[in-house]
């Protein structure tokens, strides 16, 4: 069993939509939750950072952390072509190892 | 702006013959690791240096090593190349270890080299 379990997807909605995005893990002693957008041909962007349990918005996206249930999720609200990317979940227990998940492709129809 | 470069973006080796992969931050952050990434696959950390201090990670193979001459440059050489380590191959530098709850102690990624294995 993976530490880390993300749906590669892919997931395709249309403009506007809201895309939800989720992952599971096994570690209880991940207290940092990070979510990386990658697009085609590049580096992964860190673009939500959690600490614990809780919600955190920033603009047009949430990501929420529940620890009791080992998940974790990014919604992305009025979503954009150029949102259009694949999104990667990654944790941490508080040190330099962090443990990704293989990424979802969504594709943002116009 | 304060990044992370790496260069070549893209490599083209035949099987067997040594390549290195550069990569170079203006962030002057103390830690630099190297990640290799296969298609649709999660990033595997390969080793990282914290300053000087280098860190194998223990399932990493022997035909993969670097180099860090100053606090600036990281390399990546792998000394044979074969089929299996075609993949995008990311640098990406932290101020240091642990978070301590502030986003600017995660890892920030460079745009990766796309290696191809003929």
């Amino acid at each position: 069993q993976k530490e880390v379990e993300q749906d590669p997807g892919p997931l395709s909605v249309p403009e506007g939509a809201i895309v939800s995005l989720n992952c599971t893990y096994s570690n209880s002693a991940f207290q940092y939750f990070m979510w990386y957008r990658q697009y085609s041909r590049k580096g992964p962007e860190l673009l939500m950072y959690t600490y614990s349990s809780g919600n955190k918005e920033d603009g047009r996206f949430t990501a929420q952390v529940d620890k009791s249930s080992k998940y974790i999720s990014l919604f992305i609200r009025d979503s954009q072509p150029s949102d259009s990317a694949t999104y990667l979940c990654a944790m941490s227990e508080d040190d330099y190892k962090l443990s990704f998940g293989a990424g979802t492709t969504v594709t943002v129809r116009a | 702006d304060a990044m992370v470069i790496q260069n070549p973006r893209y490599q083209v080796t035949q099987f067997g013959k040594p390549v290195t992969l550069s990569c170079s931050q203006t962030l002057n952050h103390n830690v630099m690791y190297w990640y290799q990434q296969k298609s649709s696959q999660a990033p595997k950390l390969l080793f990282h240096y914290y300053d000087k201090d280098f860190n194998n990670e223990a399932d990493t193979p022997d035909n993969f090593q670097s180099r860090r001459p100053n606090t600036s440059f990281c390399f990546l050489d792998i000394r044979s190349p074969g089929l299996g380590d075609a993949a995008m191959y990311l640098c990406a530098t932290s101020r240091g270890f642990g978070f301590g709850g502030l986003v600017t102690d995660t890892q920030y990624f460079g745009p990766g080299t796309r290696l191809t294995v003929l």
